[in-house]
């Protein structure tokens, strides 16, 4: 169990560009989420998958916004267009089937 | 009305005492109950969690559900300098997703 992995642990990018983000969840766990978290704030839903079956997606999300779990493993986050409210630590936790999630060491995005 | 609500503090304690943390929920079906801990910079981690069926302890941890009133409470005994950091409730209804409380500082002051 190597815990949860991000990459990049940082990004810093200008207005307008596109941004991927990949996580690599715990291995025994068929659950995979995408939270964001600003200052002050607690962390944000914004989708989740069960194995590569993408089951929700936060009414917030815009078009923009989009994640894949191609093969039930690890699982990409894309942001297009970035804007400066896209400003954030990106997160990613895995579970197994019941019980808390693991968090990963997120992936912080400045956009400029 | 927030799904998950917290004081955000800062809660200040001196060393030894005991910290009650709480957060109220506005899903009366909610079936599970989470604590995580967050220093500042670094991600959350699980402290530990509670289904609707009762309380838990786990060494200075101690967390409770009220379920009537629906609120959570996270007691920690002898608090530590350590043990200053955000303190996050969330909540899992009737889907796999949890949902997040902005968190309670706590400050343990020698």
């Amino acid at each position: 169990d190597t815990g949860v992995s991000q990459d990049p642990r940082h990004k810093i990018t200008k207005r307008g560009q596109n941004v991927t983000f990949r996580c690599d969840p715990i291995s025994e766990h068929n659950r995979l989420y995408w939270y964001r978290q600003t200052l002050g704030q607690g962390p944000e839903f914004l989708t989740y998958f069960q194995n590569e079956a993408q089951l929700e997606k936060s009414r917030l999300l815009s078009d923009r916004f989009s994640a894949e779990r191609p093969k039930g493993s690890f699982s990409t986050l894309e942001i297009q267009r970035t804007e400066q409210g896209d400003s954030a630590m990106y997160l990613c936790a895995s579970s197994p089937r019941s019980g808390g999630y693991t968090f990963g060491s997120g992936t912080r995005l400045t956009v400029v | 009305q927030k799904e998950v609500e917290q004081n955000s503090g800062p809660l200040s304690v001196p060393e030894g005492a005991i910290a009650s943390l709480n957060c109220t929920y506005s899903d009366r079906g909610s079936q599970s109950f989470f604590w995580y801990r967050q220093y500042s910079g670094k991600s959350p981690e699980l402290i530990m969690f509670i289904y609707s069926n009762g309380d838990k302890e786990d060494g200075r941890f101690t967390a409770q559900l009220n379920k009537a009133s629906q609120y959570v409470s996270l007691l920690i005994r002898d608090s530590q300098p350590s043990d200053s950091a955000t303190y996050l409730c969330a909540v899992r209804g009737n889907t796999d997703k949890l949902i997040f409380g902005t968190g309670t500082r706590l400050q343990v002051f020698p």
